[in-house]
């Protein structure tokens, strides 16, 4: 058990709608990443917050957004959902943003968009 | 140009041997770090080992060792002893530069099958 959770663990949705994607970071971890995982683009990063502000953006759609609430915890939201969206999105936590430690992952969220 | 390079989809070994799994890496930062995680068919990544550019020894953690060669660039993952429960994928990973918010960037992961 890694300590970062993630829910819904799956959700299966139709095209057009909106879903929020909710993480817990470890105890203490100030950092959390997003990345999405599917089959034709591997692990793709999405964006990550430090202690509550953006810190870097990767591939993320326009229709995705995120943000990292005071008490640490983060939500992904993904709106105008296309089937494309299918995958399995990963949270994950870090004490530090950056130097040599790992990051902790959550067990995902996957996502069927029909 | 791809970051992280794993060039074998798939591989294969039997029990109780050992295997490399291969990692080819581009950065122009002298500071950077490599880590290799496993995916299991449930689904979580799990860590597994780390090696900071400027380490000069390769990183060990119980059967999984870090062949790690700078000038070529490549940082690969030596498993020993293969059991089952190691069948799984595998993901090499690079942060650089490791200072900053900096993020992983990962390869498209080589997947172990473990024979009896």
């Amino acid at each position: 058990d890694s300590g970062v959770t993630q829910t819904p663990k799956h959700l299966i949705t139709a095209t057009g709608q909106r879903v929020t994607l909710r993480c817990s970071p470890r105890s203490g971890d100030l950092s959390v990443y997003w990345y999405q995982q599917s089959l034709d683009q591997g692990l793709q990063f999405l964006i990550h917050y430090y202690n509550g502000e953006e810190r870097a953006k990767g591939n993320i759609l326009e229709r995705f957004s995120a943000q990292q609430f005071p008490d640490l915890h983060s939500e992904l939201n993904l709106s105008s959902l296309e089937l494309g969206d299918s995958a399995l999105y990963f949270c994950a936590s870090s004490y530090r943003a950056g130097g040599t430690g790992e990051l902790f992952f959550g067990e995902g969220s996957r996502l069927t968009v029909l | 140009a791809q970051k992280i390079t794993q060039t074998q989809p798939g591989m294969f070994v039997q029990e109780k041997e050992a295997v490399t799994l291969d990692c080819t890496y581009d950065t122009s930062d002298q500071s950077y770090g490599l880590f290799w995680y496993k995916q299991p068919s449930s689904g979580e990544m799990i860590f597994l080992i780390y090696q900071g550019s400027y380490d000069e020894q390769n990183a060990t953690e119980g059967r999984y060792s870090l062949n790690f060669q700078k000038a070529r660039k490549s940082a690969n993952l030596v498993i020993s002893a293969s059991q089952l429960g190691d069948s799984a994928m595998y993901f090499c990973a690079m942060r650089e530069p490791l200072s900053g918010y900096s993020t992983l960037t990962f390869g498209k992961g080589t997947m172990l099958l473990v024979s009896p």
